[in-house]
């Protein structure tokens, strides 16, 4: 079964230090891979995505992640944690020909100043 | 483009009573995904319409259940409402499947008294 390990429910960073927020999957098949971020009362923003070709993905707001396959891991990172930063972040997994989107338990961000 | 909205934003209802959810996603987005977002569960998956048709469930009892018409436009509907409902309702959008970027409405928070 497919599944979406994100370690660490929070993470706290001081403003301007580098963010690292840790996600694993499980997939017996090349994944589609995600990273959302969810503000207190909203939805969920996309920050990037990864389907095929550069496992160095670049994403808004100064994010980044990269594919391991041999790790089967797609870690978030950020050089620099700004206040704004601050939110829940999501990682998820859907497959080629997939209804279905399966996410992490999500991870806590506090910046602190 | 309008992004995804959802109403009612804000529900409050009574054990038993039932509840529908709109959803209408972004315009030409044929996919809608509901998830049910709760502190203890996570993101859950409810379930995917495509064209009218469901195409993924998760595993939620038949108390849940949903349709989507012909402009896209979806409803969940909860029925004999127990207090473990009480949950942010998420809505999702995309184009044809979920390895298309999913935009997600703000949600519905639903409280069970």
């Amino acid at each position: 079964a497919q599944s979406v390990t994100q370690l660490g429910s929070h993470v706290s960073v001081s403003e301007g230090a580098l963010v690292l927020l840790r996600c694993n999957y499980s997939s017996s098949v090349p994944p589609y891979l995600f990273w959302y971020v969810q503000y207190p009362n909203q939805g969920l923003q996309l920050l990037l995505k990864y389907t095929t070709g550069a496992t160095l993905v670049k994403g808004i707001n100064g994010f980044e992640a990269e594919f391991k396959k041999s790790e089967t891991s797609f870690h978030l990172t950020k050089p620099s944690a700004h206040m704004s930063d601050a939110a829940e972040y999501f990682c998820a997994v859907t497959y080629t020909g997939g209804f279905k989107t399966i996410f992490g338990a999500g991870t806590r961000l506090f910046v602190k100043a | 483009k309008a992004g995804v909205t959802q109403t009612p934003r804000y529900l409050i209802k009574t054990r038993g009573q039932q509840v529908t959810l709109s959803c209408s996603p972004i315009s030409g987005h044929r996919s809608v995904s509901w998830y049910q977002q709760t502190p203890g569960q996570g993101l859950q998956f409810l379930f995917e319409y495509f064209s009218e048709t469901q195409r993924n469930k998760g595993n939620f009892p038949g108390r849940f259940s949903g349709r989507q018409f012909s402009n896209s436009r979806s409803e969940m509907n909860v029925s004999t409402l127990e207090l473990g409902d009480s949950a942010l309702y998420l809505c999702a959008s995309s184009l044809e499947t979920s390895t298309d970027t999913q935009y997600f409405g703000p949600g519905t928070r639903l409280t069970v008294l």
